[in-house]
Formats: C-alpha cells, sequence, structure tokens
C-alpha cells in the first residue's frame, strides 16, 4: 500500500536553511501531485506547497513564497521542501501527502506521512 | 486566497449520537471539498472528498453534503474512536485552505 516517510526535521536558528524529505512507496510516484502541510503546536492544519506530478508547476502560500522551494525527483520518489531563511513562526510538525487524483495538479490529499517536526529558535 | 470556516469550533457529544460540522467557503468551490480526521500525534486521515464521497476504508456512519460555499459533514452515530479534531480543506484552487478544526470531545 502506499506509504510515505518524511525526514530532515530538526532544531535550527532563524534565519537558518533546512531540506525535508518525503521518501514515497507502494504506488506511482511520477503520477500523483505532492503537497506539504504543517501544523504548529497547538495549532490547526496549514497547507504549503505542492508540485505537480511531473514537476513542472509549483505552488505556494503566500507566507513561505521566496523562502521555501518544493521539488521532486522522479526518479528516486522522492519529494523534498527546501526551507531558507527560516522563521520562528516556521515551527510545526511538516507533513507530506499524496494527492489522490493521477495526472492532476491539484487534488485532495488521500495519503499522509507520519510528520517530521522543525523546531525554529535561538 | 479562499477562507474557510468551520462550525463549531468544538463540540461535546455521547456514544451514539448524530453529530453534525458545517464548513462555509468565502467563495465557491464547487464539489472540491474534502473532510480529514485527526487524532492526537497522529497525522491527519481523509475521510470524505468532493463533498461527498466516502474514502475506502471510512465507516458508512459518515457522511458529507454541499455544493459551492456551504458544506456539512455527519457522524450518524458517533462511537468511541470517532473523538478526535476533524478539518475541511478546499482543493479547488491553490492555495489550498483548511478549516480552523473541530474538535470533538466526549460529553
Amino acid at each position: 500500500q502506499a506509504q510515505l516517510v518524511e525526514s530532515g526535521g530538526g532544531v535550527v536558528q532563524p534565519g537558518r536553511s533546512l531540506r525535508l524529505s518525503c521518501a514515497a512507496s507502494g504506488f506511482t510516484f511520477s503520477s500523483h501531485v505532492m503537497d506539504w502541510v504543517r501544523q504548529a503546536p497547538g495549532k490547526g492544519l496549514e497547507w504549503v506547497a505542492a508540485v505537480s506530478y511531473d514537476g513542472s508547476k509549483r505552488y505556494y502560500i503566500d507566507s513561505v513564497e521566496g523562502r521555501f522551494t518544493v521539488s521532486r525527483d522522479n526518479s528516486k520518489g522522492t519529494l523534498y521542501l527546501q526551507m531558507n531563511s527560516l522563521r520562528p513562526e516556521d515551527t510545526a510538525v511538516y507533513y507530506c501527502a499524496k494527492g489522490g487524483m493521477r495526472f492532476l495538479d491539484w487534488s485532495y490529499m488521500d495519503v499522509w506521512g507520519q510528520g517530521t517536526t522543525v523546531t525554529v529558535s535561538s | 486566497a479562499i477562507q474557510m470556516t468551520q462550525s463549531p469550533s468544538s463540540l461535546y457529544a455521547s456514544v451514539g449520537d448524530r453529530v453534525t460540522i458545517s464548513c462555509r467557503a468565502s467563495q465557491g468551490v464547487r464539489d472540491d471539498l474534502g473532510w480529514y480526521q485527526q487524532k492526537p500525534g497522529k497525522a491527519p486521515k481523509l475521510l470524505i472528498y468532493a463533498a461527498s464521497i466516502l474514502q475506502g476504508g471510512v465507516p458508512s456512519r459518515f457522511s458529507g453534503s454541499g455544493s459551492g460555499t456551504y458544506f456539512t459533514l455527519t457522524i450518524s452515530s458517533l462511537q468511541p474512536e470517532d473523538f478526535a479534531t476533524y478539518y475541511c480543506l478546499q482543493d479547488y484552487s491553490y492555495p489550498f485552505s483548511f478549516g480552523q478544526g473541530t474538535k470533538v470531545e466526549i460529553k
């Protein structure tokens, strides 16, 4: 069955960078849009970014535009989130999620990883 | 950006109760609306997509309805494992947006 495993979280100082990874298995990774969603401590879910199935289109929430870059390597079945100029308000659990429909640039999310925690603090 | 407003933000209910949660979009999203369940310390789980289609493996006591700007999630007979936080998500246009969540607690 489809599975997603995130890695790369940790504690980082404000202004520094971090790269998250999400390893996919059990489905045809190259056919599905992929998303990043985050959840700050004690808060609700916030959609962060998405990349189309072929990697040609990328979408971001305003608060991360220009600082974060979402990408994918379809040959490795891996999704990435490069996070630069990190701020304390970026502190959250970051989830990767798989789009439910094939060959669309947007879709509901039907499979989620377990999350990786990013803490931005001096 | 489309704003999603859920109500109530929390509710208390008993096992066997019928529970309804609503979600309103600031502009029309057709039927591109999903419902997700999240338990503490766990990843969200898709319950319903396209406003009313039950995801595989989800119990039939969950149902969704609505289109355009108003949607509801109904649990017909609340079970102990249903106590959780529920979120709506519009996947009609980017940036996607979640409702603020509804926490269902034991009365």
